[in-house]
């Protein structure tokens, strides 16, 4: 079955601090596509990165970076420099080859960022 | 930026009534999608939409749903006869296709309440 896992449901932290959104997928392809999404409170949802399968090197854009662990099944998601506009719900969601197009989104994880 | 329009952005209906939600999705897009989000939970796929037709759908997309593209830049959904369990919020996603790492770029959401 194709899954994605967000296991942590809430996070807190103050301003400035670094925080990791973790996810972890289960899928049988060998080809997939992994995306994460941002809704802050106002509702919409917000496109953040995406991630082939088959990409070798994790990235960095500005203040987001993210770590991608195939042996793990693992795509965790950093904020640095946290700030309170980056309170949200994050979710992370899957795109399999024998899935057709749709995403399977994980249950998000809310990040609250205080002063 | 160009961007997927939805309305309306809260609707209240009378159980049992008929309802459409409206979406303009980016205009050289070619694949589209609904999904929905029950307050406090986690995104699901109702259906996606190609070339005039549905492409795939999920087992919430009952009978009592339907999509159309009427004209070729509104893309619709309704709900033939609503009931309670129907309240959540709707979001549009569009998409440009031809390569599957590309991300859906979703609406702000239509609010749908079931009274």
């Amino acid at each position: 079955a194709q899954k994605v896992t967000q296991a942590q449901t809430e996070i807190s932290v103050v301003e400035k601090e670094d925080v990791t959104l973790d996810c972890v997928y289960e899928t049988r392809d060998t080809t997939y596509y992994l995306f994460w999404y941002k809704q802050p409170p106002s509702g919409e949802l917000v496109f953040l990165i995406r991630r082939n399968s088959f990409d070798e090197q994790n990235e960095i854009s500005g203040r987001y970076s993210w770590n991608f662990q195939k042996s793990t099944s693992s795509f965790n998601f950093t904020i640095t420099a946290s700030q309170v506009v980056d309170s949200a719900v994050y979710f992370c969601a899957l795109r399999f080859t024998g899935g057709g197009n749709k995403l399977t989104f994980g249950t998000g994880t809310q990040l609250k960022v205080e002063l | 930026e160009p961007e997927v329009t939805q309305t309306p952005s809260h609707q209240v209906t009378q159980m049992g009534q008929e309802v459409i939600l409206r979406c303009v999705p980016i205009s050289n897009h070619l694949y589209f999608y609904w999904y929905r989000q029950i307050l406090g939970q986690k995104v699901e796929f109702l259906v996606s939409f190609y070339n005039n037709e549905i492409s795939e759908k999920s087992e919430i997309f009952d009978d009592q749903f339907s999509v159309e593209r009427p004209d070729g830049s509104n893309f619709t959904l309704k709900i033939r006869s609503t009931k309670l369990e129907d309240s959540a919020m709707y979001f549009c996603a569009s998409e440009r296709g031809g390569q599957r790492n590309q991300p859906q770029h979703f609406g702000d959401g239509t609010r749908l309440s079931i009274l």
